[in-house]
């Protein structure tokens, strides 16, 4: 199983709500990693998890929190997001850090 | 920080070899060069990681200089399918330069 799988698909929520992305795999990887993607730019990092640990936090606002319950899970919980937040979230993972990553499809956020 | 350009985008026919290259001056000694395809609404896939030198796979090779101060990804004879974004990605997060990826290039393959 090569497949990094990422729910939902699509989110619509208000600035007020609580909402949790969800990214998981199979392949026995050790890192995984959250990036955020705004039309027609590149990826940015957002966090990365090297064996269960948060490692790389890139200055994030305090309204995006992740979450690394088990080596296969990743959560991303949005709290008080703003309309400018709204992009496609991707989550990756790979062997280990230095190994290529495996993004999955991509959650599409609209705050409104 | 690695700074990583590539150019915007590039044309092309099926069957001609297209290279795309990255520039990346500030690459730290523990970086290593990464490429991905992009699709519309999907997450980048990878195409070929490397470190100096040549590296070639299946579908593509990858050619970094001495100075490893740029990059360029080759497709050999692309057909309308490799229309996509390409992306390199510099970095390391053991240590190196944080994980960068380039501009993008969006390349169009015409029959």
């Amino acid at each position: 199983d090569t497949e990094v799988t990422q729910t939902p698909k699509h989110l619509v929520m208000g600035m007020t709500n609580k909402k949790s992305l969800k990214c998981e795999q199979h392949m026995g990887h050790r890192a995984m990693y959250w990036y955020k993607q705004k039309a027609k730019k590149p990826p940015e990092l957002m966090f990365v998890y090297s064996y269960e640990k948060l490692s790389i936090n890139e200055s994030v606002p305090s309204r995006f929190s992740p979450e690394c319950p088990n080596s296969s899970l990743l959560n991303l919980h949005l709290h008080a997001l703003q309309p400018e937040d709204s992009a496609l979230y991707l989550c990756a993972s790979s062997q280990d850090t230095t190994y290529e990553q495996y993004f999955g499809p991509g959650t599409r956020l609209t705050v409104t | 920080l690695a700074k990583t350009t590539q150019p915007i985008s590039m044309d092309s026919y099926e069957g001609q070899e297209v290279n795309i290259t990255c520039s990346h001056n500030n690459i730290a000694t523990n970086d290593y060069i990464t490429w991905y395809q992009q699709f519309p609404s999907q997450g980048p896939r990878f195409i070929i990681q490397g470190y100096k030198t040549k590296v070639t796979n299946e579908v593509a090779s990858l050619f970094i200089p001495a100075d490893r101060k740029s990059s360029t990804l080759s497709l050999p004879r692309v057909s309308l399918s490799d229309t996509a974004v390409y992306y390199c990605l510099v970095g390391d997060t053991g240590g190196g330069n944080k994980l960068t990826f380039g501009t993008g290039t969006q390349l169009k393959v015409e029959l």
